[in-house]
């Protein structure tokens, strides 16, 4: 079955350091998300993104972090300048249609430790 | 307005028994509410999904039921198994636009 793929598993960096959390999302999707967990805290919706641009983003997604598609499979998050409150689980996620009632499909996230 | 409230925030039952998580929600523009699973160190994955057409929706032994006017809908998980000990998020969308998610139940099904 195919599947959502995020790399690394884990990063952790330091306080002000860029990062770059990588996705590749099942092949035939069209539309492309980033969520967070914050430890013990409910999933939150960062962008949303189609057709090589943003579509939607919440008011987390500040000037701080970008999204881009640099090829035909992955789909990358970048965060500038990494601050503590960064720490989270990044979960890529990809749905075919992007319509309601489609599915959004979750990879396994990125835990991202800020020191 | 774009919150979705999610309760209880954990929940032990027995082998066999019937848990049931209640969200709630403001956003009448809301138009698919899934359902999803998360195992440690996993995503959440789809387990089942409502539009707000119908009142009750089945697959297996998951449930949803839907009250518009109300603007609540729940998960009942018939006959638990311990498998099926996980955190449960409830969501919300609109126009198949970002899901909105609830706090996430705990749920623990004792053998």
């Amino acid at each position: 079955e195919p599947e959502v793929t995020q790399t690394p598993s884990h990063q952790v960096t330091q306080m002000g350091q860029e990062v770059i959390l990588r996705c590749v999302p099942i092949s035939n999707h069209l539309y492309f998300y980033w969520y967070r967990q914050i430890l013990g805290q409910k999933v939150e919706f960062l962008v949303s993104f189609y057709n090589n641009e943003i579509s939607e983003k919440s008011e987390i997604f500040d000037d701080q972090f970008s999204v881009e598609r640099p090829d035909g499979s992955n789909f990358t998050l970048k965060i500038r300048s990494t601050k503590l409150e960064d720490s989270a689980m990044y979960f890529c996620a990809s749905s075919a249609l992007g319509t309601f009632s489609d599915t959004q499909y979750f990879g396994p996230g990125t835990r991202l430790t800020v020191l | 307005q774009q919150q979705v409230k999610q309760s209880p925030q954990s929940l032990i039952v027995q082998k066999g028994g019937i848990p049931i998580i209640n969200c709630a929600y403001e956003n009448t523009a809301f138009d698919y509410f899934p359902w999803y699973q998360q195992f440690p160190g996993k995503g959440p994955a789809l387990l089942i999904a409502i539009r707000p057409d119908v009142s009750e929706k089945k697959e297996g032994r998951f449930t949803i039921s839907f009250n518009k006017s109300a603007k609540q809908f729940s998960l009942h998980i018939m006959d638990s198994q311990p498998g099926d000990s996980a955190t449960y998020f409830c969501a919300a969308s609109d126009r198949g636009s970002r899901l909105t998610f609830g706090e996430g139940t705990q749920l623990t099904v004792n053998p």
